[in-house]
């Protein structure tokens, strides 16, 4: 079956603009986490959906929103954006607690 | 305190031979569950292994085993028999929460693996 896929892969950004990213977990998951990966911070937690309601919240701030869709796809939006944005954004999916969690390929942005 | 701590930023084995990658983890709460990851230079973070809190045996999967010691709170993964493929970041991670749908998952900063021929 198909993998969680992200899109896009690459993005190139302004600082001060928003950007949208895609996920679509794997068939039958419905749990989507979204990390932002960094070389100095490592992986960080930014939020967790389940059946479209948000269900965990790391600590970032108000600009990094997200959604999750009937159909369990899921968005991630960050406004007004800031170089230090610039990051590899990891989406995963999971069918239960007990489970590891399957990630996309993820997008990578950079802010300049 | 941090929830996951990995203390070896790069670790060098030799091809054929196994490696004990370190694992300690933080947490108050009873059920919890601990993974490990495997992020190739692709970039691309692939499951490897899951050990419950209350899972009495070690977990194993293939050449992957995870060596559970739970009054010391570590949780690290032993890799058997290295290839050169196995060459990449690893990253331990725990689960808190509970099956009343509170989910966090914290990621340690991991541990950079080099397989030498």
């Amino acid at each position: 079956k198909a993998g969680v896929t992200q899109t896009p892969r690459y993005l190139i950004k302004t600082r001060g603009q928003q950007v949208t990213l895609s996920c679509s977990p794997i068939s039958g998951h419905r749990s989507v986490s979204w990390y932002q990966q960094t070389p100095g911070q490592g992986l960080q937690f930014l939020f967790e959906y389940f059946s479209e309601t948000q269900r965990n919240k790391g600590n970032f701030p108000g600009r990094f929103s997200g959604r999750q869709f009937s159909n369990s796809r899921s968005e991630m939006n960050v406004s007004t954006l800031e170089l230090g944005d610039s990051a590899l954004y990891l989406c995963a999916s999971s069918s239960g607690l007990n489970y590891g969690y399957t990630f996309g390929s993820g997008t990578r942005l950079t802010v300049v | 305190a941090q929830k996951i701590t990995q203390t070896q930023p790069g670790m060098f084995v030799q091809e054929k031979e196994a490696v004990t990658l370190d694992c300690t983890y933080d947490t108050s709460d009873q059920s919890y569950g601990l993974f490990w990851y495997k992020q190739p230079s692709s970039g691309e973070m692939i499951f490897l292994i899951y050990q419950g809190s209350y899972d009495e045996q070690n977990a194993t999967e293939g050449r992957y085993s995870l060596n559970f010691q739970k009054a010391r709170k570590s949780a690290n993964l032993v890799i058997s028999a290295s290839q050169l493929g196995d060459s990449a970041m690893y990253f331990c991670a725990m689960r808190e929460g509970n099956s009343g749908g509170y989910q966090k998952v914290t990621f340690g900063i991991g541990t950079k693996l080099q397989v030498i021929p």
